[in-house]
């Protein structure tokens, strides 16, 4: 069963706009973890926030997490058309870790130029 | 370019036959994932390997078969496939997790586009 589940939301943005996607989970975790997917090709590792960690920054991208509502968030400020993409959040499936993660729906997102 | 290679990266094959997906990484990665993907949806998990051994099977149906003959490599066999099988079917790789900091990053390759005639 998939426990990281985004709001199922497609996203249509202007180029240099800010895009927030979130995703909640159900069960206790280690650590959350955000994936893109441009069109046809894999999944690209983003970010990996830890449980006892509020928020963490990447370049652009601002993740958030919140244990006490088990959500959290991704924020991609001043979009380019190259962010284009679907993304998705992950979560262990088993606290005690065995190499499974455990991916929500997705959002899609648009730039538009 | 991505650092796990699968190929190939199209497929068309009938119901009878029989191929075989690979899969190869050389980042030292010491856990294997095999997932199938379908239009929209998230990766659906198959099969992990974790130091060459076989330690989740996702209750996948027989006529996929995986194989990991040594720590670089992933392959995935295929056989009497029907068409609800038609996907993109990724490869990943990661350190294995250690239970106490939590499932590590997993790099995906671009996958295999399977189509089911």
């Amino acid at each position: 069963s998939q426990q990281g589940e985004e709001d199922p939301q497609a996203l249509s943005i202007q180029e240099g706009e800010n895009a927030t996607m979130n995703c909640s989970y159900k069960t206790s975790i280690n650590n959350l973890q955000w994936y893109r997917q441009n069109s046809g090709r894999g999944l690209v590792h983003l970010i990996l926030i830890r449980s006892n960690e509020r928020e963490k920054h990447s370049g652009r991208l601002r993740v958030t997490l919140d244990t006490s509502k088990k959500s959290s968030s991704l924020l991609i400020t001043a979009s380019r058309a190259a962010d284009t993409a679907s993304y998705f959040c992950a979560t262990d499936a088993s606290f005690y870790g065995n190499n499974r993660l455990a991916f929500g729906k997705g959002n899609q997102v648009v730039v538009i130029p | 370019d991505t650092e796990v290679t699968q190929t190939p990266k199209h497929l068309v094959m009938g119901m009878t036959n029989k191929k075989s997906l690979k899969c190869e990484q050389h980042m030292g990665h010491r856990a294997m994932y095999w997932y199938k993907q379908k239009a929209k949806k998230p990766p659906e998990l198959m099969f992990v390997y974790s130091y060459e051994k076989l330690s989740i099977n996702e209750s996948v149906p027989s006529r996929f078969s995986p194989e990991c003959p040594n720590s670089s490599l992933l392959n995935l066999h295929l056989h009497a496939l029907q068409p609800e099988d038609s996907a993109l079917y990724l490869c990943a790789s990661s350190q294995v997790d250690l239970g106490i900091r939590g499932n590590q990053p997993q790099h995906f390759g671009d996958g295999t586009r399977l189509s089911i005639l």
